[in-house]
Protein backbone atom coordinates (compact mmCIF):
# COMPACT_ATOMS: atom_id res chain seq x y z
CA UNK A 1 0.00 0.00 0.00
CA UNK A 2 1.50 3.18 -1.01
CA UNK A 3 2.65 5.68 2.35
CA UNK A 4 0.37 8.98 3.59
CA UNK A 5 1.33 11.68 0.79
CA UNK A 6 1.61 15.44 1.11
CA UNK A 7 1.57 18.15 -1.00
CA UNK A 8 3.59 20.51 -1.46
CA UNK A 9 6.73 19.11 0.12
CA UNK A 10 7.81 22.96 0.41
CA UNK A 11 6.24 26.29 0.32
CA UNK A 12 7.23 29.65 0.98
CA UNK A 13 4.78 32.40 1.99
CA UNK A 14 4.39 35.85 3.18
CA UNK A 15 3.18 37.54 6.18
CA UNK A 16 -0.91 38.20 5.35
CA UNK A 17 -1.16 35.59 2.73
CA UNK A 18 -3.04 32.17 2.72
CA UNK A 19 -1.76 28.84 2.53
CA UNK A 20 -3.62 25.19 1.65
CA UNK A 21 -1.92 22.33 2.58
CA UNK A 22 -3.07 18.27 1.04
CA UNK A 23 -2.46 15.23 2.13
CA UNK A 24 -3.96 11.94 1.09
CA UNK A 25 -4.29 9.10 3.47
CA UNK A 26 -3.01 5.40 3.00
CA UNK A 27 -5.89 3.68 1.34
CA UNK A 28 -9.10 2.54 3.31
CA UNK A 29 -7.66 5.00 6.29
CA UNK A 30 -10.61 6.99 7.15
CA UNK A 31 -9.07 9.53 9.71
CA UNK A 32 -6.52 12.16 9.18
CA UNK A 33 -4.98 14.11 11.97
CA UNK A 34 -2.44 17.40 11.03
CA UNK A 35 0.35 17.87 13.69
CA UNK A 36 2.52 21.27 13.35
CA UNK A 37 6.33 21.14 14.34
CA UNK A 38 8.65 23.74 15.32
CA UNK A 39 11.89 23.95 17.22
CA UNK A 40 10.14 26.33 20.07
CA UNK A 41 6.89 24.14 20.63
CA UNK A 42 7.98 20.67 19.08
CA UNK A 43 4.64 18.95 17.78
CA UNK A 44 1.27 19.88 18.60
CA UNK A 45 -1.69 18.41 17.65
CA UNK A 46 -3.96 20.53 15.18
CA UNK A 47 -7.33 18.55 14.54
CA UNK A 48 -8.71 15.18 13.61
CA UNK A 49 -11.29 14.79 10.95
CA UNK A 50 -13.29 11.04 10.23
CA UNK A 51 -16.05 10.73 8.00
CA UNK A 52 -16.13 14.52 6.36
CA UNK A 53 -16.48 15.64 10.32
CA UNK A 54 -14.12 17.40 12.73
CA UNK A 55 -13.94 15.29 15.49
CA UNK A 56 -11.04 16.81 17.94
CA UNK A 57 -9.14 20.08 17.67
CA UNK A 58 -5.77 21.34 19.47
CA UNK A 59 -5.50 24.79 20.79
CA UNK A 60 -4.79 26.71 17.72
CA UNK A 61 -6.31 30.09 16.40
CA UNK A 62 -9.25 29.98 13.94
CA UNK A 63 -6.75 31.08 11.48
CA UNK A 64 -6.21 27.24 10.96
CA UNK A 65 -8.78 25.39 9.39
CA UNK A 66 -9.22 22.27 7.79
CA UNK A 67 -11.58 19.69 5.74
CA UNK A 68 -12.01 16.24 5.02
CA UNK A 69 -13.29 15.02 1.70
CA UNK A 70 -15.50 11.98 0.98
CA UNK A 71 -12.32 9.68 -0.90
CA UNK A 72 -10.53 11.07 3.18
CA UNK A 73 -8.02 13.28 1.37
CA UNK A 74 -7.84 16.19 4.00
CA UNK A 75 -6.87 19.55 3.43
CA UNK A 76 -5.69 22.56 6.18
CA UNK A 77 -5.45 25.90 5.17
CA UNK A 78 -3.77 28.62 7.05
CA UNK A 79 -5.16 32.33 6.49
CA UNK A 80 -3.20 35.46 6.99
CA UNK A 81 0.30 33.96 7.92
CA UNK A 82 2.47 35.01 11.07
CA UNK A 83 6.02 34.60 10.84
CA UNK A 84 5.49 32.11 13.57
CA UNK A 85 3.19 29.92 11.34
CA UNK A 86 6.91 28.89 10.01
CA UNK A 87 6.81 25.08 10.53
CA UNK A 88 6.42 21.65 9.32
CA UNK A 89 3.20 20.38 8.79
CA UNK A 90 2.73 16.91 9.30
CA UNK A 91 -0.52 14.78 8.73
CA UNK A 92 -1.10 11.35 9.63
CA UNK A 93 -3.85 8.57 8.98
CA UNK A 94 -5.26 5.67 10.63
CA UNK A 95 -8.26 3.44 10.22
CA UNK A 96 -10.35 5.59 12.43
CA UNK A 97 -13.14 2.71 14.05
CA UNK A 98 -11.47 2.14 16.82
CA UNK A 99 -10.70 5.55 18.98
CA UNK A 100 -6.93 5.95 20.80
CA UNK A 101 -5.84 2.22 19.84
CA UNK A 102 -5.10 2.43 16.98
CA UNK A 103 -1.56 3.41 15.01
CA UNK A 104 -1.02 6.40 13.58
CA UNK A 105 1.00 6.78 10.22
CA UNK A 106 2.70 10.04 9.07
CA UNK A 107 3.27 11.65 5.65
CA UNK A 108 6.47 13.07 5.02
CA UNK A 109 5.20 16.49 5.46
CA UNK A 110 4.93 19.69 4.31
CA UNK A 111 7.73 23.20 5.59
CA UNK A 112 6.47 26.15 5.11
CA UNK A 113 8.10 29.18 5.34
CA UNK A 114 6.87 32.42 5.91
CA UNK A 115 8.20 36.01 5.39
CA UNK B 1 -3.80 17.50 29.09
CA UNK B 2 -1.23 14.29 29.46
CA UNK B 3 2.46 15.52 29.79
CA UNK B 4 5.02 13.46 28.33
CA UNK B 5 8.49 13.57 29.66
CA UNK B 6 11.55 11.71 27.66
CA UNK B 7 15.27 11.75 28.67
CA UNK B 8 17.84 11.82 28.21
CA UNK B 9 17.27 14.85 25.80
CA UNK B 10 20.99 14.09 23.95
CA UNK B 11 22.08 10.99 23.45
CA UNK B 12 25.50 10.48 21.33
CA UNK B 13 26.92 7.20 21.08
CA UNK B 14 29.96 5.03 19.30
CA UNK B 15 29.02 2.73 16.56
CA UNK B 16 28.09 -1.11 18.28
CA UNK B 17 27.17 0.87 21.33
CA UNK B 18 23.86 -0.09 23.44
CA UNK B 19 21.12 2.87 24.25
CA UNK B 20 18.18 2.83 26.31
CA UNK B 21 15.58 5.91 25.85
CA UNK B 22 12.80 7.00 28.49
CA UNK B 23 9.17 8.03 28.10
CA UNK B 24 7.35 8.80 31.31
CA UNK B 25 3.74 9.69 30.98
CA UNK B 26 1.05 11.45 33.73
CA UNK B 27 -2.13 9.52 33.27
CA UNK B 28 -3.11 6.48 31.98
CA UNK B 29 -2.76 5.36 27.65
CA UNK B 30 -4.55 3.36 25.29
CA UNK B 31 -1.80 4.38 22.59
CA UNK B 32 1.98 4.46 22.71
CA UNK B 33 3.98 4.98 19.82
CA UNK B 34 7.45 5.33 19.57
CA UNK B 35 8.51 6.93 16.15
CA UNK B 36 12.09 7.61 14.65
CA UNK B 37 11.91 11.41 12.80
CA UNK B 38 14.26 11.28 9.42
CA UNK B 39 16.57 14.13 8.44
CA UNK B 40 13.81 15.06 5.91
CA UNK B 41 11.46 15.24 8.94
CA UNK B 42 9.20 12.32 8.50
CA UNK B 43 8.19 10.16 11.60
CA UNK B 44 9.00 6.62 10.75
CA UNK B 45 7.02 4.13 13.05
CA UNK B 46 9.02 2.03 15.37
CA UNK B 47 6.49 0.63 17.65
CA UNK B 48 2.34 0.84 18.77
CA UNK B 49 3.38 -0.02 22.35
CA UNK B 50 0.66 0.43 25.01
CA UNK B 51 1.76 -2.27 27.30
CA UNK B 52 3.96 -5.28 27.18
CA UNK B 53 7.24 -5.87 25.09
CA UNK B 54 7.75 -5.75 21.45
CA UNK B 55 11.54 -6.75 19.48
CA UNK B 56 12.01 -5.64 15.65
CA UNK B 57 15.65 -6.42 14.84
CA UNK B 58 18.26 -4.28 16.71
CA UNK B 59 15.33 -2.14 18.32
CA UNK B 60 12.96 -3.61 21.24
CA UNK B 61 10.64 -1.74 23.34
CA UNK B 62 9.22 -2.30 26.82
CA UNK B 63 6.20 -0.29 28.15
CA UNK B 64 4.91 -0.69 32.18
CA UNK B 65 1.10 0.87 32.50
CA UNK B 66 0.98 0.90 35.39
CA UNK B 67 4.12 2.80 36.24
CA UNK B 68 3.39 5.05 33.15
CA UNK B 69 6.53 4.39 31.50
CA UNK B 70 8.02 2.99 28.01
CA UNK B 71 11.62 2.26 27.30
CA UNK B 72 13.12 1.98 24.02
CA UNK B 73 16.20 -0.33 23.78
CA UNK B 74 18.74 0.09 20.32
CA UNK B 75 21.42 -2.51 20.14
CA UNK B 76 24.61 -2.30 18.54
CA UNK B 77 23.88 0.75 17.28
CA UNK B 78 24.63 1.97 13.40
CA UNK B 79 25.17 5.73 12.18
CA UNK B 80 21.56 5.29 10.18
CA UNK B 81 20.07 5.04 14.03
CA UNK B 82 21.14 8.66 14.02
CA UNK B 83 18.22 11.26 14.54
CA UNK B 84 15.52 12.28 16.86
CA UNK B 85 13.32 9.61 18.33
CA UNK B 86 9.99 10.73 19.85
CA UNK B 87 7.70 8.72 22.05
CA UNK B 88 3.34 10.02 21.76
CA UNK B 89 0.83 8.77 23.44
CA UNK B 90 -3.12 9.32 23.29
CA UNK B 91 -4.74 12.39 24.93
CA UNK B 92 -8.30 12.43 26.45
CA UNK B 93 -10.24 15.30 26.56
CA UNK B 94 -12.16 16.58 29.55
CA UNK B 95 -14.80 14.30 27.46
CA UNK B 96 -12.73 11.24 28.11
CA UNK B 97 -12.38 11.41 24.06
CA UNK B 98 -9.01 11.68 21.92
CA UNK B 99 -9.98 10.93 18.68
CA UNK B 100 -6.63 11.36 16.18
CA UNK B 101 -4.93 13.09 19.08
CA UNK B 102 -0.98 12.20 20.06
CA UNK B 103 0.88 14.28 22.47
CA UNK B 104 3.95 14.10 21.94
CA UNK B 105 7.30 14.41 24.11
CA UNK B 106 10.18 16.73 23.41
CA UNK B 107 12.04 14.00 21.67
CA UNK B 108 15.70 12.53 22.53
CA UNK B 109 18.40 13.48 19.96
CA UNK B 110 20.67 10.14 19.23
CA UNK B 111 23.75 10.62 17.00
CA UNK B 112 26.14 7.65 16.34
CA UNK B 113 29.33 8.38 15.75
CA UNK B 114 31.06 5.99 13.18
Amino acid sequence: KAGVTQTPRYLIKTRGQQVTLSCSPISGHRSVSWYQQTPGQGLQFLFEYFSETQRNKGNFPGRFSGRQFSNSRSEMNVSTLELGDSALYLCASSLGGQGPWETQYFGPGTRLLVL
Amino acid sequence: GIQVEQSPPDLILQEGANSTLRCNFSDSVNNLQWFHQNPWGQLINLFYIPSGTKQNGRLSATTVATERYSLLYISSSQTTDSGVYFCAVDDKDAGGTSYGKLTFGQGTILTVHP
